[in-house]
């Protein structure tokens, strides 16, 4: 059962555009949603995560909108730059579940130049 | 920085074969991870330890098991390996507490022929 479910699951955007990729989620006991960047041929690194009591958080370029009524969060890449080019992924953890994360399917991001 | 360091980045073995994969960091990190990262199925959580000779099963345990007899180390073994299991193999670790970031490995691509 995939509990996140994260959508599309690949994205161009050219150079100074919006990237937006979504997420939603199932299990209401979420209470930690976290965004992992992966560049190609590396391991994937925490970019930015939010919790349920505020409904955005931004950081530089990279902002998380979080809509807990609608069980969904989405991540905006403003401006986007080819260095942006990469796998995203979404997830979510709850303070129950020993430190385990339920990853989205991944959005692999292109930025044309 | 943290670092995880897996042992290999390629590694090709034959269908029947014991399969081990190993991961070390060097944070003193209590919480560590082994994930396998199929397309279109982002990471999924095969098993991870919380502390010395402790291990829990994650979301796809089956034909896996796990070694930690040292707080750095965390061994991913495949009994008996299958061509099914080919895949992208990710070690991760993080501290103890709520909400810590996990950090990865560069990943172990493992082909079975």
């Amino acid at each position: 059962q995939q509990q996140v479910k994260q959508s599309p699951q690949s994205l161009i955007v050219q150079k100074g555009g919006i990237s937006i990729i979504n997420c939603a989620y199932e299990n209401t006991a979420f209470d930690y949603f976290p965004w992992y960047q992966q560049f190609p041929g590396k391991g994937p690194a925490l970019l930015i995560a939010i919790r349920p009591d505020v409904s955005e958080k931004k950081e530089g370029r990279f902002t998380i909108s979080f809509n807990k009524s609608a069980k969904q969060f989405s991540l905006h890449i403003m401006d986007s730059q080819p260095g942006d080019s990469a796998t995203y992924f979404c997830a979510a953890t709850f303070s129950g579940s020993a430190r385990q994360l339920t990853f989205g399917s991944g959005t692999q991001l292109t930025v044309l130049p | 920085d943290v670092k995880v360091t897996q042992s290999s980045r390629y590694l090709v073995k034959r269908t029947g074969e014991k399969v081990f994969l190993e991961c070390v960091q060097d944070m003193d990190h209590e919480n560590m991870f082994w994930y396998r990262q199929d397309p279109g199925l982002g990471l999924r959580l095969i098993y991870f330890s919380y502390d010395v000779k402790m291990k829990e099963k994650g979301d796809i345990p089956e034909g896996y098991s796990v070694s930690r007899e040292k707080k750095e180390r965390f061994s991913l073994i495949l009994e008996s390996a299958s061509t099914n299991q080919t895949s992208m193999y990710l070690c991760a670790s993080s501290s103890a507490g709520p909400n810590q970031p996990q950090h990865f490995g560069d990943g172990t691509r493992l082909s079975i022929l």
